[in-house]
């Protein structure tokens, strides 16, 4: 059985905090990890995927690490916003299969 | 580009009914993907299809569950018999490749009185 796990499971912070935190995955047969931004009420948006070690991948404020040799993936996000307030999750893909984390639910406070 | 499309968007039907729900993909997306949201729980895979092509079906229940994606036609994920536990969020997602980011649909809120 897979076991993709992410940390913390649930995180308040206040705006203009940097905030990250963990998924950790299988380091065998890495094949590609993806995060996810899953908002209230909408669908699950996809933000990386990320397939080599080393990986550094950066959208506007929000960047992720990648260390496939160890089996973790940290998410940062600098100066945090109310409107960053969601459910962040990793995903490990395994033959076919995309494997999702329980996620770390983010509240940015005002 | 409408995006993924899943209907209906919520569902109630009886424990002994059937639901059917359905997802069309991204235009361009021949990668379709179910997943099911239980109460108070993540994503869990349950079915990966392409045109016409069952791939991986190892997340489904063997029983009363059913996936298709015809040739022509939006990806049909059918529940016989419901009950009562069958209730939660069914996501359905697609992608162009096997290893793009996937794109998800609103899901659809399936719950059994």
């Amino acid at each position: 059985i897979l076991n993709v796990e992410q940390s913390p499971q649930s995180l308040h912070v206040q705006e203009g905090d940097s905030t990250n935190f963990t998924c950790s995955f299988p380091s065998s047969n890495f094949y590609a990890l993806h995060w996810y931004r899953w908002e209230t009420a909408k669908s699950p948006e996809a933000l990386f995927v990320m397939t080599l070690n080393g990986d550094e991948k950066k959208k506007g404020r929000i960047s992720a690490t990648l260390n496939t040799k160890e089996g973790y993936s940290y998410l940062y996000i600098k100066g945090s916003q109310p409107e960053d307030s969601a459910t962040y999750l990793c995903a490990f893909i395994s033959g076919s299969r995309l494997t999702f984390g329980e996620g770390t639910q983010l509240t940015v406070n005002p | 580009n409408a995006g993924v499309m899943q209907n209906p968007r919520h569902l109630v039907r009886r424990r002994g009914q059937e639901a059917r729900l359905r997802c069309s993909p991204m235009k361009g997306h021949s990668h379709v993907y179910w997943y099911r949201q239980l109460p108070e729980e993540g994503l869990k895979f349950m079915v990966y299809l392409q045109k016409e092509n069952i791939i991986d079906e190892s997340g489904m229940p063997k029983e009363r569950f059913s996936a298709e994606f015809p040739k022509e036609g939006p990806s049909i994920l059918r529940i016989q018999q419901v009950v009562r536990g069958d209730s939660a969020a069914y996501f359905c997602a697609s992608s162009p490749r096997g290893d793009y980011g996937y794109t998800f649909g609103s899901g659809t809120r399936l719950t059994v009185v």
